[in-house]
């Protein structure tokens, strides 16, 4: 079936300091794919997509490029900042399905130090 | 749209007693999933249904669980009885099946049973 896998946390980085995150995905179809920022004591919400292959998604200084040929969607930021320090799932769907669930890997802790 | 709402956002209850969780996904969304967080297991999928039909409940512990949809607008997910191991926080979230569109998660609720 349909998984995700993300690099395991914690990851500590200091200020302005360039982020990688890792995500790869297992799918039988097309999938949409998805990366969901949580902060503390918030819910999940999106942070950026990429609905087909090479497209790049982008938000507040994030980069996540679908690579379909290596399955793989990585997070990036050039600088981060105090700010950005959450948890980052990454997730995946598939919109062709009538009733496909979300699926999300383990999350990735993100501490950034001043 | 407020988003989807859940209630209530804290609840502590103690051992043996029922507990319902309530949510109000995004109007219009056709898909709603129950989600439990804890610091052990991460996010665990419990339920998700598509136009108010259980899809795929296997992430549902044990017959203690119970999830229901009666209609588009409410879901509820009840604990009978409840036990400590249950303590986390519990996500709802919506979305529109079958479009690439993303999850819209609650704030969550969290649950303490003493």
């Amino acid at each position: 079936g349909d998984s995700v896998t993300q690099m395991e946390g914690p990851v500590t980085l200091s200020e302005e300091a360039f982020l990688t995150i890792n995500c790869t995905y297992t799918a039988t179809g097309y999938p949409s794919l998805f990366w969901y920022v949580q902060y503390p004591g918030e819910g999940l919400q999106l942070l950026l997509k990429a609905t087909k292959a090479d497209d790049k998604g982008s938000n507040k200084g994030f980069e996540a490029t679908y690579r379909k040929e290596t399955t793989s969607f990585h997070l990036e930021k050039g600088s981060v900042q105090v700010s950005d320090s959450a948890v980052y799932f990454c997730a995946l769907s598939d919109p062709g399905s009538s009733a496909s669930k979300i699926i999300f890997g383990s999350g990735t802790r993100l501490s950034i130090r001043p | 749209d407020a988003g989807v709402i859940q209630s209530p956002r804290h609840e502590v209850t103690e051992m043996g007693q029922e507990v319902t969780l309530r949510c109000k996904p995004i109007s219009g969304h056709n898909s709603l999933f129950w989600y439990r967080q804890t610091m052990m297991r991460g996010l665990e999928l419990l339920i998700y249904f598509n136009n108010n039909v259980p899809i795929d409940d296997s992430g549902m512990p044990e017959d203690r669980f119970s999830a229901k949809m009666p209609n588009a607008s409410f879901s509820t997910l009840k604990i009978q009885p409840s036990e400590p191991r249950d303590s986390a926080v519990y996500f709802c979230a919506s979305t529109l099946q079958g479009h690439y569109t993303e999850a819209f998660f609650g704030q969550g609720t969290r649950l303490t049973v003493v």
